[in-house]
């Protein structure tokens, strides 16, 4: 089983609200990633957990707060956010380990609207 | 600094034509992977092949193909005999063998390739 999955597929939410992104997998990696994509763009790298312990941030606005539960879910908490903040938001997993050569699996993303 | 550029950002072709994608990539690491990933309209990023700098050897799966050339600096994307399916987004991507084994991916501007029927 190849697959990361996330929800919701699509979110409205206004500057004021508060709201989260989830992300499972239940291949067994022990990295997980968050992503933001702009229409028309690369993803770009936000977050990258290892081992349920946060290694890259960005240098993200911290009015986005990722959380690892555990090796299999990966969230991010949305709060204040700005209508430029509307994107696509994919999530993704990896291995860790001795092979450094570790695709990357994508989950189908949510697509996130800010008024 | 790691570059990655797909120098089409669009492709037009006819169903049943032979498309090439490239992909040229600029790095000081001896070591780095490459990637390919195709992104179709729903969103996901599919995970399409890997390579890795010391194995230049060329790739053939069904329909595509990939040619690494490391003199070059290139890792170019075939599809032969194009569908409707194929249509998206196509993105090739660098990471660096050294530091962590989750390192970041470079990722080129994509290419939208549109198959006609």
């Amino acid at each position: 089983d190849t697959e990361v999955t996330q929800t919701p597929k699509h979110l409205v939410m206004g500057m004021t609200n508060k709201k989260s992104l989830k992300c499972e997998q239940h291949m067994g990696h022990r990295a997980m990633y968050w992503y933001k994509q702009k229409a028309k763009k690369p993803p770009e790298l936000m977050f990258v957990y290892s081992y349920e312990k946060l290694s890259i941030n960005e240098s993200v606005p911290s009015r986005f707060s990722p959380e690892c539960p555990n090796s299999s879910l990966l969230n991010l908490h949305l709060h204040a956010l700005q209508p430029e903040d509307s994107a696509l938001y994919l999530c993704a997993s990896s291995q860790v380990g001795t092979v450094s050569y570790n695709e990357q699996f994508f989950g189908p993303g949510t697509r996130l609207t800010v008024l | 600094a790691q570059k990655v550029t797909q120098a089409q950002t669009e492709i037009s072709v006819v169903e049943k034509e032979d498309v090439t994608l490239d992909c040229v990539y600029e790095t000081r690491d001896t070591t780095y992977y490459l990637f390919w990933y195709k992104q179709p309209p729903s969103g996901e990023l599919v995970f399409l092949i890997r390579r890795n700098s010391f194995d230049e050897q060329n790739e053939i799966s069904g329909r595509y193909s990939w040619n690494f050339q490391k003199s070059t600096s290139s890792f170019n994307f075939t599809i032969t005999a194009s569908q409707v399916v194929d249509s998206a987004v196509y993105f090739c991507a660098l990471r660096s063998a050294g530091g962590t084994s989750y390192g970041k991916l470079t990722f080129g501007q994509g290419t939208i390739l549109t198959v006609h029927p």
